[in-house]
Order: structure tokens, then sequence, then C-alpha cells
């Protein structure tokens, strides 16, 4: 069965840091690039970045809202993808969604699967 | 660049086709195909309904069909049931390792 599973979510103050994980089965984690997304209660999805494959380059991409404050990773060895976040601000609240990213000819196609998400809580 | 644009809400009763369009421009929707579609319902995760504009992903209802036209894209659902009311979402590639979701339609089995 194709799953991801996200962890480490939870209740964090203003100003610290956190890691989510990602940790994938059912698929070949390692051929597929692997991207991030948000949703604030209420809201619609808010994409927040991608780390391609290392047929690609192992490369990253962000969205201006996370630029420089968050990091994305990936160990193909265990099928984990990870999203660091440091310096959280009270609007960084969500459930935090990770999921493949088929990539057709290097550009972005579709997403596909989807975890379950985890809620990270930022608040004082 | 802007949220990709789609009706707020969508209504039809059981048994009916509804579509939802998805209109964005000549740098996004109009110029690949790739145009895709999720499925959000409340408190679960987004699911894949539709790829390339028109393909569905094994497992997806053939009552879920996607088209494109110029600069809008469409997902119809025929023979609305009660298990499709959800958010659905639409997504283009455009550009420069870019893409752009839609704003989400509310779509609701009367």
């Amino acid at each position: 069965e194709v799953q991801l599973v996200e962890s480490g979510g939870g209740l964090v103050q203003p100003g610290r840091s956190l890691r989510l994980s990602c940790t994938a089965s059912g698929f070949t984690f390692g051929d597929y690039a692997m991207s991030w997304f948000r949703q604030a209660p209420g809201k619609g999805l808010e994409w927040v970045g991608f780390i391609r494959s290392k047929a690609y380059g192992g490369t990253t991409e962000y969205a201006a809202s996370v630029k420089g404050r968050f990091t994305i990773s990936r160990d193909d060895s265990k099928s984990i993808a990870y999203l660091q976040m440091n310096s959280l601000k009270t609007e960084d609240t969500a459930v935090y969604y990770c999921t493949g990213l088929t990539m057709v000819q290097g550009v972005i196609g579709w997403f596909d699967p989807w975890g379950q998400g985890t809620l990270v809580t930022v608040s004082s | 660049q802007s949220a990709l644009t789609q009706p707020a809400s969508v209504s039809g009763s059981p048994g009916q086709s509804i579509t939802i369009s998805c209109t964005g421009t000549s740098s996004d929707v109009g110029s690949y195909n790739l145009v895709s579609w999720y499925q959000q319902h409340p408190g679960k995760a987004p699911k894949l309904m539709i790829y390339e504009v028109s393909k569905r992903p094994s497992g997806v209802s053939n009552r879920f069909s996607g088209s494109k036209s110029g600069n809008t894209a469409s997902l119809t659902i025929s023979g609305l049931q009660a298990e499709d009311e959800a958010d659905y979402y639409c997504c283009s590639y455009a550009g420069s390792s870019t893409f752009v979701f839609g704003t989400g339609t509310k779509v609701t089995v009367l």
C-alpha cells in the first residue's frame, strides 16, 4: 500500500523550531520529488516547498512566505522527507501535509500520494 | 502569480452532473497540459482525482472527468453522489519550476 505518514507536529512557541518527518512506504521513494503543503484552519491549501529527486539534483524550491526559515531535505535510504521549520510565527499554524510529486520531463506534474497531515500550532 | 479562479461553490442534486471551472492565463493553464484536480473532504487530506488535464488515477471513479479549453480547465462530476460533497482544487504548472493552485470550490449535494 502506498502511504505517507507525517510526524513531529505539536505546540511550539513563536521563534522556536520544529522538524516534521514524512515516512514513505509502498513506492520507490527515491524516484519521486517530495513536497510539503499546509492548510491553516478554515483556509485553502498553501504550498510550502518541494525537493527534487536525486536524479534531478535533489534541489529545493520554497514559497516566498517560508523561504529562509524552512528547509526541506530527504534521506532516500530511510524513505523520509523532512521539513525543518525555524523562527516560527503564529501565522505558521496549520496542518502540514507531505506529498509525492511526479515530475514530467523535469517540470512539476501532479501531487500524489498525500499524507494524513500533522498539526503545528505556534502559540505562546 | 495569481491563484487560478474557481467558483466558490457549486451544488447539484443526486444523479445530476456538475462542472467546476478553473480559469488561469496563457502562462499556466493555457500553455501546459499539466492541470490536476484534488478532492478534499473536511478534516481529511487532499486526494488526486485528475492529472494531465483528463487522466484518472487508478481507483478514481469514472464519474470524474477533466477537460481544458484555452485558459480554462474543467472538472465534471456526473451522477452526483452524497460522497462527492467536498472541496475541490485545481492546479496547473506555470513555468520556471512554479505552479499555481486554484481558490477552491465547495461542492454541495442537495
